[in-house]
């Protein structure tokens, strides 16, 4: 029974669309992440949020459009999309807030061509 | 003051031997470090944690070490297995205040 789950694990797409990634936690944990893992494996925090409130923002283009319908699910749009933008992202939870041990799911793999 | 330093950047160990990974942070408010593990294709995974309040945490194979004064703490993995072939990251926080700030990540390759 996976804890954090994302939807799609890989998304091909080609520049100048839109494309959402869909993640859903049944940890009953109250925050939620958008993590962005990049070729070299650094791992950069792009959103969180609290109880469906956004309490993280990061320096994140504005294509990019966290969504919080309720305090289990966490959805990313990214608009316009960019070669830069491929990566691997990850979803994420955690119990108590912020520096709380986090748990990730299995990450999207996107590719922009 | 939120980056966390992390060496080396990849690593080869034979099986049986020490695999040691260091961590160096400037933010002495940061009360949280955990390492964690991702393999492959996976998301990462919390593998341990400490608080500066001790010096050593062990579990099982895995031991962080932590020296407060120098602001540094390291990974030991002992009898290093090929099963412990991953990327591993470690990382710091203020509990309560601020996200895990991440290493940079180490590729570790055990061979047989």
């Amino acid at each position: 029974d996976t804890a954090v789950s994302q939807t799609p694990k890989y998304l091909v797409t080609q520049m100048g669309n839109d494309k959402s990634i869909k993640c859903e936690q049944n940890l009953g944990h109250d925050t939620m992440y958008w993590y962005k893992q990049d070729s070299k494996k650094f791992l950069k925090i792009m959103f969180s949020y609290n109880n469906k409130e956004l309490i993280i923002n990061e320096t994140v283009p504005n294509r990019f459009s966290p969504k919080s319908p309720d305090k289990a699910h966490l959805n990313l749009h990214i608009n316009s999309l960019e070669l830069g933008d491929s990566a691997v992202y990850f979803c994420a939870s955690s119990h108590e807030g912020l520096g709380d041990t986090i748990y990730f799911g299995e990450g999207s793999w996107l590719t922009v061509v | 003051q939120q980056q966390v330093k992390q060496s080396p950047q990849s690593l080869i160990v034979q099986k049986g031997g020490i695999s040691i990974i260091n961590c160096a942070y400037e933010n002495t408010a940061f009360d949280y470090f955990p390492w964690y593990q991702q393999f492959p294709g996976k998301g990462p995974a919390l593998l341990i944690a400490i608080r500066p309040d001790v010096s050593e945490k062990k579990e099982g194979r895995f031991t962080i070490s932590f020296n407060k004064s120098a602001k540094q703490f390291s990974l030991h993995i002992m009898d290093s297995q090929p099963g412990d072939s991953a990327t591993y990251f470690c990382a710091a926080t203020v509990r309560g205040n601020t996200p895990l700030v991440f290493g940079k990540g180490t590729r570790l390759s055990v061979i047989a």
